[in-house]
């Protein structure tokens, strides 16, 4: 079965400085992959999903993710921060028969 | 357009005691349905998944069940509650394949006492 690891649990960025979240799955074919945003008390929102074409996806809220086979990794980009990003960041992993796994998730502070 | 709606928002329950929590959609069929346990620190673990009426897959053994009778609606349950039962239950729905976006509801917020 496919599986995610994020290895960020938590992470400060001060507002308007760039972000980086990292993801890396483990999946024998081609994997479908998402990251998801989670405020407060809230559900999850997708932010965006690859899976074919141009490596490099753009989500909404300004985000965008670069998919890299060779490191098994899909890391979810921002060039300015804002204090409204402040959440939890989930990757995941989705397969043929339509399975979903997600990562534990990054928690995010922005410092004003 | 689609809608998911959970109740309660927040339950507090002593061990022991029953559970029921409820998950609807609004404006879509046949969806496949999921639920979703929030763990702190322990990102989301599938519980459950659905992809008819009566079709009830389980991820994970415990003392948790669900069930699915009618085509939007989505049900959770225990018979007795244990204190690892606390956490974030989260209900989501997607039609079609992976592909196909995955929606969430806003949640249910369990405590065990």
């Amino acid at each position: 079965a496919q599986s995610v690891t994020q290895p960020d649990i938590h992470i400060t960025v001060s507002e308007g400085a760039s972000l980086e979240l990292r993801c890396n799955y483990s999946y024998g074919a081609t994997p479908y992959l998402f990251w998801y945003v989670q405020s407060p008390g809230q559900g999850l929102q997708l932010l965006l999903k690859y899976f074919s074409g141009d490596t490099l996806v753009q989500g909404i809220k300004g985000f965008e993710a670069e998919f890299k086979r060779s490191q098994s990794s899909f890391n979810l980009r921002k060039p300015s921060v804002h204090w409204s990003d402040a959440a939890e960041y989930f990757c995941a992993v989705g397969a043929n028969n339509n399975d979903m796994r997600f990562g534990a998730g990054t928690r995010l502070t922005v410092k004003p | 357009s689609q809608t998911i709606h959970q109740w309660p928002a927040t339950l507090v329950q002593p061990v022991g005691s029953p559970l029921s929590l409820e998950c609807t959609v609004e404006g879509t069929s046949n969806p496949n349905l999921y639920w979703y346990r929030q763990a702190a620190g322990r990102g989301l673990q599938l519980l459950f998944y659905s992809v008819g009426i009566g079709q009830i897959s389980s991820e994970v053994p415990q003392n948790l069940s669900a069930s699915r009778p009618q085509d939007r609606q989505f049900i959770l349950s225990s018979k007795k509650l244990l204190l690892s039962d606390s956490g974030f239950y989260l209900c989501a729905w997607r039609v079609g394949t992976i592909t196909d976006t995955q929606y969430f509801g806003p949640g249910t917020r369990l405590t065990v006492l």
